[in-house]
C-alpha cells in the first residue's frame, strides 16, 4: 500500500528555522516526483515545488523560490521542506504529494500526505 | 504564469447536477485533473486527464475539456459531495503545476 506519512504539527517563533518531512512507503521512492503544496488558513491550494528523489532534480514555483528549500534523502525514502527563517505568513497546512506515473508533465497527484500544520507566532 | 479561474461557489439541490468550471487560456490543449477536499482532510483525486476516474470514484463524477474551459460535472448530487473542488494543470511554459482558485460546492 502506497503511503506518504508526514511529520507532526509544529509551533515556531518568527525567525526560527524548520524542516518538515514526508516519508514514502509501498512504492519505489526514487521513481516518482514528490511535490509540496501549501494551504493557508481558509485558502486554496498552492504548488510550492517538486523534487525527483532519484536524482534530486528540484523545481520551485516563482512565489516560493528562495523562500524554502526542498530536498530528499533516498536512502530513507523521505522528502523534506525547510525554512531558514520563518515568518508569521508561513502559517499554513503543508501537504506532500506524489505525482502519478513517474512523470512530471501532465501528471495528477495520486497520493497525498496527511498534512503538517505549521504555526508561526510570537 | 498560467492562471486557472474557478467560480468561488456553486450551490445545488440534492439529486440535481453540479457543474464546476475551470477557465484558462487554451486549457483544452492541456490535461486537467480535479480534486475534492473536505474540511480537515487532504485532497482526493476525482478526475484525471480531463475525464478519467480513479478506481473508487463514483460514475457520478465526470469531466470535459475544450477551448478555454474545463468542466467537472457531478450528477445526482449527494450531501456527501459538499466540499471544495480544485482543478490542476501542468504549465509547459513554466515547467510547473498550477491549481485553480477553488470552488466550494454547497448542497442545499
Amino acid at each position: 500500500e502506497v503511503q506518504l506519512v508526514q511529520s507532526g504539527a509544529e509551533v515556531k517563533k518568527p525567525g526560527e528555522s524548520l524542516k518538515i518531512s514526508c516519508k514514502g512507503s509501498g512504492y519505489s521512492f526514487t521513481s516518482y516526483w514528490i511535490g509540496w503544496v501549501r494551504q493557508m488558513p481558509g485558502k486554496g491550494l498552492e504548488w510550492m515545488g517538486i523534487i525527483y528523489p532519484g536524482d534530486s532534480d528540484t523545481r520551485y514555483s516563482p512565489s516560493f523560490q528562495g523562500q524554502v528549500t526542498i530536498s530528499a534523502d533516498k536512502s530513507i525514502s523521505t522528502a523534506y521542506l525547510q525554512w531558514s527563517s520563518l515568518k508569521a505568513s508561513d502559517t499554513a497546512m503543508y501537504y506532500c504529494a506524489r505525482l502519478a506515473g513517474g512523470t512530471v508533465t501532465n501528471a495528477a497527484v495520486d497520493y497525498w500526505g496527511q498534512g503538517t500544520l505549521v504555526t508561526v507566532s510570537s | 504564469s498560467y492562471v486557472l479561474t474557478q467560480p468561488p461557489s456553486v450551490s445545488v439541490a440534492p439529486g440535481q447536477t453540479a457543474r464546476i468550471t475551470c477557465g484558462g487560456n487554451n486549457i483544452g490543449s492541456k490535461s486537467v485533473h480535479w480534486y475534492q477536499q473536505k474540511p480537515g482532510q487532504a485532497p482526493v483525486l476525482v478526475v484525471y486527464d480531463d475525464s478519467d476516474r480513479p478506481s473508487g470514484i463514483p460514475e457520478r463524477f465526470s469531466g470535459s475539456n475544450s477551448g478555454n474551459t474545463a468542466t467537472l460535472t457531478i450528477s445526482r448530487v449527494e450531501a456527501g459531495d459538499e466540499a471544495d473542488y480544485y482543478c490542476q494543470v501542468w504549465d509547459s511554459s513554466s515547467d510547473l503545476d498550477v491549481f485553480g482558485t477553488g470552488t466550494k460546492v454547497t448542497v442545499l
